[in-house]
């Protein structure tokens, strides 16, 4: 069973330009969770989907950031104009239906020039 | 009221020291309380997790001590190895809804 899946593991981009990042849960996970870490600090919550429905999104910048879970395919988030501030990881995490519990993909690094 | 707060930040111990790393919370709605180890480069792994209704919960050499009515736990590492060495994040949340973090403790283990 293979894990929480994020591609790509590294992103560079020029200010201005579009981010788009993905994340396949775990198999049976119908829950996805994005997160953000700034350098030496802790993760913070940014958007919380089910299957077609954002469900949380009270930590998304209101600019420039969506997040998207179609009935199929990955999740997507995506940053529009990037700025240097955007500069971060960004981890997805999926969890079962009925559980809590919540499993990381390895993450994307983003980095904005 | 959504905070969860951890200390120390960073921790240095002796091989076969037992490190402890704190967090406190305010939100009475939180019902599940998850550890996650971090190592440079890589994402969150959860190590182990507790609910409000037991005070103590062991897993091999980690254990999360609960209390409930101070609205605190805590992270204990039995016979610590240096690689044990990581960042440790406690956090707090409730049915399916999001996780709140703590800051994070960078714990080293030295041999």
């Amino acid at each position: 069973n293979a894990g929480v899946m994020q591609n790509p593991r590294h992103l560079v981009r020029r200010r201005g330009q579009e981010a788009r990042l993905r994340c396949s849960p775990m198999k049976g996970h119908s829950h996805v969770y994005w997160y953000r870490q700034l350098p030496e600090e802790g993760l913070k919550f940014m958007v919380y989907l089910q299957k077609e429905n954002i469900i949380d999104e009270s930590g998304m910048p209101k600019e420039r950031f969506s997040a998207e879970f179609p009935k199929e395919g990955p999740s997507i988030l995506r940053i529009q104009q990037v700025v240097r501030g955007d500069s971060a990881a960004y981890f997805c995490a999926s969890s079962p239906p009925t559980g809590s519990t919540q499993y990381f993909g390895p993450g994307t690094r983003l980095t904005v020039l | 009221q959504q905070q969860v707060k951890q200390s120390p930040q960073s921790l240095i111990v002796q091989k076969g020291g037992i490190p402890i790393i704190n967090c406190a919370y305010e939100n009475t709605a939180f019902d599940y309380f998850p550890w996650y180890q971090q190592f440079p480069g890589k994402g969150p792994a959860l190590l182990i997790a507790i609910r409000p209704d037991v005070s103590e919960k062991k897993e091999g050499r980690f254990t999360i001590s609960f209390n409930k009515s101070a609205k605190q736990f805590s992270l204990h590492i039995m016979d610590s190895q240096p690689g044990d060495s990581a960042t440790y994040f406690c956090a707090a949340g409730w049915g399916a809804q999001k996780l709140v973090f703590g800051q994070g403790t960078r714990l080293t283990i030295n041999p």
